[in-house]
């Protein structure tokens, strides 16, 4: 099946800073990818949906100036997590999409989040 | 009530036995649905799409109810190796997939 790579895999980083995630596709063009967080014992939750070339779309309750979305290519996806607290450590995974919503998602391995 | 709702468990079955996992759904629109496995730490991994007709993959059988909105996998044999969280994922037309929390499922020796 089609890859996608996540970078880093585990981050650990002082409360205030910025942190940036990176999610590739590796084999295949992403039209489309999705950015979701899932906290212990919970489901994934949709942050945001990002096209190549245009603004993420975010889901309600998620602060777009907080968690900046960049899809500047379409293997390429970053997600920027601004000055990080204690309750934004999570587990973050991307999955991207080939085409219309009826493609598969392949899912990348994901990024454990820790703030202290 | 939640769009997909699942007993989160656990389940702990011994080797060899079969067990189910229901999920209901509230949106009586939605088009697609699926089962994913996901390990700790790690990411969902596709285990097997449901349709209609019911369908079956090796020790895996998926049923789809629509008229109830319910959701099945059953698991025949179990081994040690099922041992993961088992999401119920939900897709209505031109929006994302809506997972459930997932139920646990621990497999004993």
């Amino acid at each position: 099946g089609a890859v996608v790579s996540q970078h880093p895999s585990r981050v650990i980083c002082k409360s205030g800073t910025s942190v940036k995630i990176e999610c590739r596709s590796l084999d295949f063009q992403a039209t489309t990818m999705f950015w979701y967080r899932q906290f212990p014992k919970q489901s994934l939750m949709l942050m945001a949906t990002s096209n190549e070339g245009s603004k993420a779309t975010y889901e309600q309750g998620v602060e777009k100036d907080k968690f900046l979305i960049n899809h500047a290519s379409l293997t390429l996806s970053t997600l920027t997590v601004t000055s990080a607290h204690p309750e934004d450590s999570s587990f973050y995974i991307c999955s991207a999409q080939s085409g219309g919503w009826e493609e598969t998602q392949y899912f990348g391995p994901g990024t454990r989040l820790l703030v202290l | 009530r939640k769009e997909v709702e699942q007993d989160p468990g656990p389940f702990n079955v011994p080797e060899g036995a079969t067990v189910a996992f229901n999920c209901t759904y509230s949106n009586s629109a939605s088009q697609s649905f699926f089962w994913y496995r996901q390990d700790c730490r790690k990411e969902p991994k596709l285990l097997m799409s449901v349709y209609s007709s019911g369908n079956e993959d090796g020790r895996f059988t998926a049923q789809l109810n629509r008229a109830s909105q319910y959701i099945s996998l059953l698991i025949r044999d179990s081994k040690l190796s099922d041992s993961a969280t088992y999401l119920c994922v939900v897709h209505s037309g031109n929006t994302p997939l809506v997972f459930g929390k997932g139920t646990r499922l621990s497999v004993i020796a």
